[in-house]
């Protein structure tokens, strides 16, 4: 099992500039979580998906941030356009929505926006 | 969704046992406790849930107390790479999104 992969690790851009990053749940997974972390804040949910479909999008922060998951293997996070407020460290997160069945984390995206 | 308290930050000696406390008083009945953590730079790792009844898994063990308003985190033998900052967490369903406080920030010295 390769575990929940995000790509790309690192990711420097200027702001303005459009980010998109990637989501690799485990196989088999049925839900879907965007966190958000950032030292002030803490980790912050962003939205989760359950079979592709956006339960709760209400921790995503406005109307830059989009997030979507066209099949059950990928997802996107996109800013559009990225501010210097939005530098966090972004992570990725699936789960057997079955009883008591724990998150998987991936290793993150570490977003920086000059 | 049920609240949880933890001490900001605690000390263990390695080789000696961690135990990390977690009030969640207001916790019902259909309401899973969970730890997870977060060494530096990392995803947060899942390490242990429990609804009743104590736990052990080759990480850790779980105590939950009769009345379900506090738990308590078992490391039986703390190392070094223990030093990470400890999540509990109480999620009303499966499947349902984890909302992660500030946590205990774990430091393990020799």
């Amino acid at each position: 099992d390769a575990g929940v992969i995000q790509s790309p690790r690192h990711e420097v851009t200027e702001m303005g500039q459009e980010v998109t990053l990637r989501c690799k749940p485990i196989s088999g997974h049925d839900y879907l979580f965007w966190y958000r972390q950032t030292m002030m804040r803490g980790l912050e949910l962003l939205i989760y998906f359950n079979n592709n479909v956006p339960i709760d999008d209400s921790g995503m922060p406005e109307d830059r941030f989009s997030a979507k998951m066209p099949n059950a293997s990928f997802s996107t996070l996109k800013i559009q356009p990225s501010e210097p407020r939005d530098s966090a460290v972004y992570f990725c997160a699936s789960s057997l929505g079955t009883g008591g069945s724990p998150l998987h984390f991936g290793n993150g995206t570490r977003l920086t926006v000059t | 969704d049920a609240k949880t308290t933890q001490p900001t930050s605690m000390d263990c000696a390695e080789g000696r046992a961690a135990n990390l406390p977690c009030n969640h008083s207001t916790i019902s009945g259909n309401e899973y406790v969970y730890w997870y953590r977060q060494i530096h730079s990392q995803g947060p790792q899942y390490i242990i849930h429990g609804l009743k009844n104590n736990e052990t898994n080759e990480m850790a063990s779980l105590i939950i107390t009769e009345d379900r308003k506090s738990s308590t985190l078992i490391l039986p033998h703390a190392t070094l790479r223990d030093t990470a900052v400890y999540y509990c967490i109480v999620v009303p369903q499966a499947g349902t999104a984890l909302i992660f406080g500030k946590g205990t920030t774990l430091s393990v010295s020799s």
